[in-house]
């Protein structure tokens, strides 16, 4: 079934560890997104590739890092975690990030605990 | 910039009743809007999206969601909720340059 694959499902780190939350999409979409979830604050937009080779930053960038090698994949990095990125993870790609009326398509979700 | 506001945070509702869900955005150019589902556990799907045309929208699971230009508006309705239709609704906004903009949320319980 075509989609969006994340891992892990969940994960429970450390503060000051490095985590990387893996994202696939085999929908071949070319924008690929990373939010998160927080009660009372909706999603919010991390991180975002609008093509392959290219990355940007969202609304709260800050101790996350991405990379867009390939149309698949999009991977986010916690360089040193912190309990305030204590979320749920978003992976979303759509089929244009020119277009605006291409829906997101999202993962099921990383939901990640830092203590 | 863009901000999209859902007026309701919670709603209770029994089987049955009828639903409407509120959704002002601000833009001042062309946008495009979309209602997504998350159910308890899942990820967001989406329901309904309008971009152009007849601003009726009909969507998924007996959901529409009506646009009102003059009022920025995209609110979602249900004439006859369900138990199953308990979950969290995100409106969204999205511009030609791909910018999504969500609000944050409105969690709707319905009681069997």
């Amino acid at each position: 079934i075509a989609g969006i694959t994340q891992a892990p499902t969940s994960q429970i780190l450390a503060a000051g560890r490095r985590m990387t939350l893996r994202c696939t999409q085999d929908m071949r979409h070319n924008a690929m997104y990373w939010y998160r979830q927080d009660l009372g604050l909706g999603l919010r937009l991390i991180h975002y590739s609008n093509t392959a080779g290219t990355t940007g930053k969202g609304e709260v960038p800050d101790g996350y890092s991405v990379s867009r090698a390939n149309t698949d994949d999009f991977p986010l990095t916690l360089a040193s975690a912190v309990p305030s990125q204590t979320s749920v993870y978003f992976c979303a790609s759509s089929d244009s990030a020119g277009t605006g009326e291409s829906p997101l398509h999202f993962g099921n979700g990383t939901r990640l605990t830092v203590t | 910039a863009q901000s999209v506001s859902q007026h309701n945070h919670h709603v209770i509702l029994s089987e049955a009743a009828s639903l409407e869900l509120g959704c002002n955005y601000s833009y001042g150019g062309t946008v495009n809007l979309f209602w997504y589902v998350q159910y308890p556990g899942q990820h967001l799907q989406l329901l309904l999206k309008y971009f152009s045309g007849d601003p009726l929208v009909k969507g998924i699971k007996g959901f529409e969601a009506e646009f009102i230009k003059s009022k920025f508006s995209f609110n979602l309705r249900k004439p006859s909720v369900q138990w199953s239709d308990t979950a969290e609704y995100f409106c969204a906004t999205r511009t030609n340059a791909g910018k999504s903009t969500f609000g944050d949320g409105t969690t709707l319980t319905v009681k069997p």
